[in-house]
């Protein structure tokens, strides 16, 4: 039971395009929205994250959008640079079970110089 | 510099033998996990542990096992029952009380010979 449902699977885009990732969720209880940046070989790393009290936040060029009558969320990375050529995942926790964060299944993001 | 270290970073298995996978962290944080990485699955949590001497049992558990007798050291066994332990494994680590934000280890593959 797949309770993140992360699309695409994998994204080509140009130099200074924008990027989009998408997720939808399940569970209604969910209430902290993270993603995290994966480098080929290394963990990943943190990099925004947003509750549903908010609907959107920005953070230099990475914006979570978040509708939650849709239960949908989405990073957006505007001027999209080679540097951001990684794997992306979104995740979903409830609650203070940071233990129990759910992940999407990752979008293999490639931007071409 | 803190951090969380894995070793090794590559491992192969022979058939019937388990295998040992380190994780180390100098974060001084209380909880730790185990995530099974593959290919268009995102991460899925084997074990994780909140304090010294407990651990609970994730999504995918069988054919694994854990300890945790040392705040910083959580090694991940997997033992002959795990059918397919080929994978990316990495180990994650997160301080209590603090919103949910995971540092994760830089990984091991283990590759079955």
């Amino acid at each position: 039971q797949q309770q993140v449902k992360q699309s695409p699977q994998s994204l080509i885009v140009q130099k200074g395009g924008i990027s989009i990732i998408n997720c939808a969720y399940e569970n209604t209880a969910f209430d902290y929205f993270p993603w995290y940046q994966q480098f080929p070989g290394k963990g990943p790393a943190l990099l925004i994250a947003i509750r549903p009290d908010v609907s959107e936040k920005k953070e230099g060029r990475f914006t979570i959008s978040f509708n939650k009558s849709a239960k949908q969320f989405s990073l957006h990375i505007m001027d999209s640079q080679p540097g951001d050529s990684a794997t992306y995942f979104c995740a979903a926790s409830k609650g203070n079970a940071g233990n129990m964060l759910t992940f999407g299944g990752g979008t293999r993001l490639m931007v071409k110089p | 510099d803190g951090g969380i270290t894995q070793s090794p970073k590559y491992l192969f298995r022979k058939e019937g033998q388990n295998v040992t996978l380190s994780c180390e962290q100098n974060l001084n944080h209380d909880a730790m996990y185990w995530y099974r990485q593959d290919p268009g699955q995102g991460l899925r949590l084997i074990y994780y542990s909140q304090i010294v001497n407990d651990f609970q049992k994730g999504d995918i558990a069988e054919g694994y096992s854990v300890s945790r007798e040392k705040k910083e050291s959580f090694p991940l066994t997997v033992t002959s029952a795990q059918k397919n332990p080929t994978a990316f494994y990495l180990c994650a680590s997160r301080r209590t009380g603090v919103p949910e934000k995971l540092f994760f280890g830089s990984g091991t593959q283990l590759s079955v010979l």
